[in-house]
């Protein structure tokens, strides 16, 4: 089973700012990752696949990059419905299908 | 629109049974790969299981197997988990999501939750 490690648990940014989001595979996943945001009481919605790749309707100040094992969410210049909390999730090995702990984006 | 309802949660008690149900509409269901995906209070995600577009191929998380069966009727548009033998750790949000085949999960039902409790 490939383990999935987010950091930080908690990033503390303030509105504006860019948040810097890591996710490390536990084995090559090639780019056959994706990120998710969930704010509090609803499901998660689908940022990024491929890594890198913005899912439609979503904003440009939302990036992803990396292949292998190391991959990137980057926010630029923070708004206030941003915050919340990001899962990577890889799709190339599976089952089972696995999701990163989860990093709670946090106003400052 | 593309969407996923899910239903059929609710409080159980330890060792009893539920099903669950989530309806699609706005795309063609018997294409996409359907997962379950829950989430404990306060946790993170985690996959439950998989089928594929006619059911032919199916897989479960090693925590359910044997308990759950997922299962779907492409005539319906609508996927199924049953799920026996409950425990109080199967307490959850279940989340129900669609892929394009062994891809990444767009879109996803808004949950439903199930409490195993006494």
């Amino acid at each position: 089973e490939i383990v999935m490690t987010q950091s930080p648990a908690t990033l503390s940014v303030s509105p504006g700012e860019r948040a810097t989001l890591s996710c490390r595979a536990s084995q090559f996943v090639s780019t056959n990752l994706a990120w998710y945001q969930q704010k509090p009481g609803q499901a998660p919605r689908l940022l990024i696949y491929g890594a890198s790749t913005r899912a439609t309707g979503i904003p440009v100040r939302f990036s992803g990059s990396g292949s292998g094992t190391e991959f990137t969410l980057t926010i630029n210049s923070l708004q206030s419905e941003d915050f919340a909390v990001y899962y990577c999730q890889q799709y190339n090995n599976w089952p089972p299908w696995t999701f990163g702990q989860g990093t709670k984006v946090e106003i400052k | 629109e593309v969407q996923l309802v899910e239903s059929g949660g609710g409080l159980v008690q330890p060792g009893g049974s539920l099903r669950l149900s989530c309806a699609a509409s706005g795309f063609t269901f018997s294409s996409y790969w359907m997962h379950w995906v829950r989430q404990a209070p306060g946790k993170g995600l985690v996959w439950v299981s998989r089928i594929n577009g006619d059911g032919s191929s199916i897989s479960y998380a090693d925590s359910v197997k044997g308990r759950f069966t997922i299962s779907r009727d492409n005539a319906k548009n609508t996927l199924y988990l049953q799920m026996n033998s409950l425990r109080a750790e199967d307490t959850a949000v279940y989340y129900c999501g669609a892929a394009a085949g062994r891809n990444w999960f767009d879109p996803w039902g808004q949950g439903t939750l199930v409490t195993v409790s006494s």
